[in-house]
């Protein structure tokens, strides 16, 4: 079965900080996607990236990057310089490549993410 | 990115009423997915379609029923409300683009209380 971790319940930052955000994940499957989205007080969640299992590159995006690393099964977050539209509960999902799993996403229990003016 | 609608965004209703959330989406996704978030933030699948006519239910064990008789279109209903009901509900769509799996897009999500 799969599993996606998010051990920091809340994180708070003033801004302009540098922030980063914990994924690790348990997956029997050798092909696998990760996930990260962010829910603003809103209330909808907004895709921000997706990665393949097979394609550890960094990626880089304005403010936003992600570190993913299969050897320790981490997919971590981070934000540089942070702002107050940051705010908001950041999660992490994996999903499987196939069989009766596939397409569906296994969510982690969210990181809510405040910054302070 | 998927253009994906519900209604109504917020709902309160007494205990007994039969109440139907409505989503839709306008990219011809042929996969459509309900979740349920609690209070303490975790998202759980409820239902998924993976077509018209195909409906499957999630991890998680719900009263809710869906029906999905046209591709843009995936509501959800319960019967009888009770307060254990009183969530927020998550409504996505996605569809396979080259190879590889799926991004799921959201709606805005309907806040049901029920008292």
């Amino acid at each position: 079965a799969q599993k996606v971790t998010q051990a920091q319940t809340e994180i708070s930052v003033v801004e302009k900080e540098d922030v980063t955000l914990d994924c690790v994940y348990e997956t029997r499957d050798t092909t696998y996607y990760l996930f990260w989205y962010k829910q603003p007080p809103s209330g909808e969640l907004v895709f921000l990236i997706r990665r393949n299992s097979f394609d550890e590159q960094n990626e880089i995006s304005g403010r936003y990057s992600w570190n993913f690393q299969k050897s320790t099964s981490s997919f971590n977050f981070t934000i540089t310089a942070s702002q107050v539209v940051d705010s908001a509960v950041y999660f992490c999902a994996l999903s499987e490549a196939g069989g009766t799993s596939y397409g569906k996403l296994t969510f982690g229990q969210g990181t809510i993410l405040t910054v302070h003016p | 990115e998927a253009d994906i609608y519900q209604t109504p965004r917020y709902l309160v209703i007494g205990t007994g009423k039969k109440i139907t959330l409505e989503c839709s989406q306008t990219m011809g996704h042929d996969k459509m997915y309900w979740y349920q978030q609690d209070p303490g933030m975790e998202l759980h699948l409820i239902h998924y379609s993976y077509g018209v006519n195909s409906t499957e239910k999630g991890d998680l064990s719900s009263e809710s029923t869906v029906s999905r008789i046209r591709t843009e279109h995936f509501p959800l209903t319960l019967e009888s409300a009770r307060p254990s009901h009183t969530s927020q509900y998550l409504c996505a769509s996605s569809s396979r683009t080259g190879w590889g799996t799926d991004t799921q897009y959201f709606g805005p999500g309907t806040r049901l209380t029920v008292l």
